[in-house]
């Protein structure tokens, strides 16, 4: 069975704030793929990224920054100088090599950046 | 290009109703799934199809809810007899390979369906 923990339900910021969002995975397989999504106010779902389980790689894009370990078997997201639009909810989700399309979501983190 | 697209964006019904959610893929993607988001929550998993072939029902709740994509393109989700626990917000997604366990998933922007 598949797994991911979100654990921090809520975050609050200041603009200009460096924050981590923390995501926490399980599976059995070996093979699997690891996602973020942003959900902001609108209420759509927006893709971020997709990371597979063997490339440990960190990803690094404008002021969004990802950190995977397979040792914790954690997948956690960094968010440089923090805007106030990057206030959303923002959701890990996992799919691995016999879930078959059937992507795991965390129960999502709520991040509020003040001006 | 279009993103996926749903329709309606709000449904409102009363219990018993039945109601039809609908969602146009990506142009060219051959994958598409529903999920079901209740509030605070991420999204669950209901169904997928690759093409119009049914892949993989297990999310489905119960027997009122059923999803179809005849011509492999637009998809509907039927829930019969709705009940007030339906209430949520009901997510498509499409993907564009049959690799569907690697495949990246797009999603519109959802039916937030309530039922009195």
């Amino acid at each position: 069975a598949q797994k991911v923990t979100q654990a921090q339900t809520e975050i609050s910021v200041v603009e200009k704030e460096d924050v981590t969002l923390d995501c926490v995975y399980e599976t059995r397989d070996t093979t699997y793929y690891l996602f973020w999504y942003k959900q902001p106010p609108s209420g759509e779902l927006v893709f971020l990224i997709r990371r597979n389980s063997f490339d440990e790689q960190n990803e690094i894009s404008g002021r969004y920054s990802w950190n995977f370990q397979k040792s914790t078997s954690s997948f956690n997201f960094t968010i440089t100088a923090s805007q106030v639009v990057d206030s959303a909810v923002y959701f890990c989700a996992l799919n691995s090599g016999t879930s078959y399309g059937k992507l795991t979501f965390g129960q999502g983190t709520i991040l509020t950046v003040h001006p | 290009g279009a993103g996926v697209s749903q329709s309606p964006r709000y449904k409102v019904t009363k219990r018993g109703q039945d109601v039809a959610l609908r969602c146009d893929p990506i142009s060219g993607h051959v994958s598409l799934y529903w999920y079901r988001q209740a509030l605070g929550q991420g999204p669950e998993f209901l169904t997928y199809f690759n093409y119009e072939a049914q892949q993989d029902k297990s999310g489905l709740p119960n027997d009122r809810f059923s999803a179809e994509r005849p011509e492999g393109s637009i998809s509907t989700l039927t829930i019969q007899r709705t009940e007030q626990r339906d209430s949520a917000m009901y997510r498509c997604a499409s993907s564009s390979t049959l690799t569907t366990s690697t495949d990246t998933q797009y999603f519109g922007p959802g039916t937030r369906l309530t039922v009195l």
